[in-house]
Formats: structure tokens, C-alpha cells, sequence
């Protein structure tokens, strides 16, 4: 019965390696996000996409690419990963209808570690 | 684009008294103010928002305030319980057709008992 669920929770992966996120929501919500949240904890968007389009694209590293199958998915694939990507990242999403960044569910979030 | 502030970055509290968290904003267009609460280990749970029609809103023991001329907005919470000890974020939208939420830093609360 989870909302939004990420897989995995925990990854521990070695620089230089390329690693998949992955994010589902059941909520029946049209937009998705992914966030990173740093060491500092500060909250920053990077991608957003509704009903599968792109509609945010951050200053992020070309190496970070996200892909939405359809609109209850949304995964985040990085290249080469490097130390300064070790991070939390969250997957949210907002319910249709609202055309903004209304009322977004989190889910639990990924613990990527480079070494 | 947008900047949030949020203070203080940690609030020590006596369970049953009351915190307050206070942000301002930069974007004057900006019409949306969510406010998340992180417990540890966990993704940031939605606990209240207020739209700029609005000058306050409450749910229980939470309640926010906006003030849209001096650009700032706040968390109350009183009756403060060991529950409440998590991590606050308050953040800012233009509201429709901005899907982007400007995060302040948030605050790490901690309620004594």
C-alpha cells in the first residue's frame, strides 16, 4: 500500500560505475520528481516530468539521466558516478489536474554512497 | 529564481511548549508555501500548506502564517510532543504552471521531554 516507493533503499557502488534508481507511485498522480538532498540536508530539484514530458531539467550533469515509461514510473540513471554524487535522492510526485508543484508525496528515498 | 531562507536552523524545545519556524522568500509571484517535516531515515511528509489568498491556515496543533507584503511566512506549533522532533522545510512555488518547489534549509527541531 505504499505511495511511492523507491528501489533500492540503500546503494554502495564504486566511482567510475553507472547505477539505475528506480520510483513508482500508485496514487494515480501525473508528475514525478526526483530530488537531492546533501549532506546539509538542502532539498533540490532536479528533474520533473509530467504525463512522461520533461518539464524541469536543472543544472545537472549530463551523466544523470531520468526516463519515465509511463506516468506511475519514473527512474534515474547515472554514468560515471563520482564522489560528490553520494547523496540521498527522492522520488515525489503531485496529483493531476493541479498544472503545478501542489501538495508532492515523497517517497522514501535511495542512500547512494560512491567510494 | 526563487530564494528561501528558514530559521532558526535548530529549535530546542520543552515538550508542551510551543516552536515557531519563520521563512521568507525573494519572488514576490510566488503564491504556494508547503511545509514538509523529515523524520530520520524518512522521505519529507507534506504536514500543512497556504496558498496566498490566504493569511492563515491551521490543522490541530500546526498552523502557518503569510505575510505576502513582507514576504514571509511561518510554522506554529504548539502543545509541542516528543513526536515532533524531526527535520522542518519550509518551501515556496509561483503556484500554477511552476512545478518547482524552492526548498528553505531547514530546522532541526528537538523536543525535550
Amino acid at each position: 500500500d505504499t505511495a511511492v516507493s523507491q528501489t533500492p533503499k540503500y546503494l554502495v557502488t564504486q566511482m567510475g560505475n553507472d547505477k539505475s534508481i528506480k520510483c513508482e507511485q500508485n496514487l494515480g498522480h501525473d508528475t514525478m520528481y526526483w530530488y537531492k538532498q546533501d549532506s546539509k540536508k538542502f532539498l533540490k530539484i532536479m528533474f520533473s516530468y509530467n504525463n512522461k514530458e520533461l518539464i524541469i531539467n536543472e543544472t545537472v550533469p549530463n551523466r544523470f539521466s531520468p526516463k519515465s515509461p509511463d506516468k506511475a514510473h519514473l527512474n534515474l540513471h547515472i554514468n560515471s558516478l563520482e564522489l560528490g554524487d553520494s547523496a540521498v535522492y527522492f522520488c515525489a510526485s503531485s496529483p493531476p489536474g493541479r498544472g503545478s508543484a501542489y501538495e508532492q508525496y515523497f517517497g522514501p528515498g535511495t542512500r547512494l554512497t560512491v567510494t | 529564481g526563487e530564494n528561501v531562507e528558514q530559521h532558526p536552523s535548530t529549535l530546542s524545545v520543552q515538550e508542551g511548549d510551543s516552536a515557531v519556524i519563520k521563512c521568507t522568500y525573494s519572488d514576490s509571484a510566488s503564491n504556494y508555501f508547503p511545509w514538509y517535516k523529515q523524520e530520520l531515515g524518512k522521505g519529507p511528509q507534506l504536514i500543512i500548506d497556504i496558498r496566498s489568498n490566504v493569511g492563515e491556515k491551521k490543522d490541530q496543533r500546526i498552523a502557518v502564517t503569510l505575510n505576502k507584503t513582507a514576504k514571509h511566512f511561518s510554522l506554529h506549533i504548539t502543545e509541542t510532543q516528543p513526536e515532533d522532533s524531526a527535520v522542518y522545510f519550509c518551501a515556496a512555488s509561483l503556484g500554477p504552471g511552476d512545478y518547482k518547489l524552492s526548498f528553505g534549509a531547514g530546522t532541526t527541531v528537538t523536543v525535550r521531554a
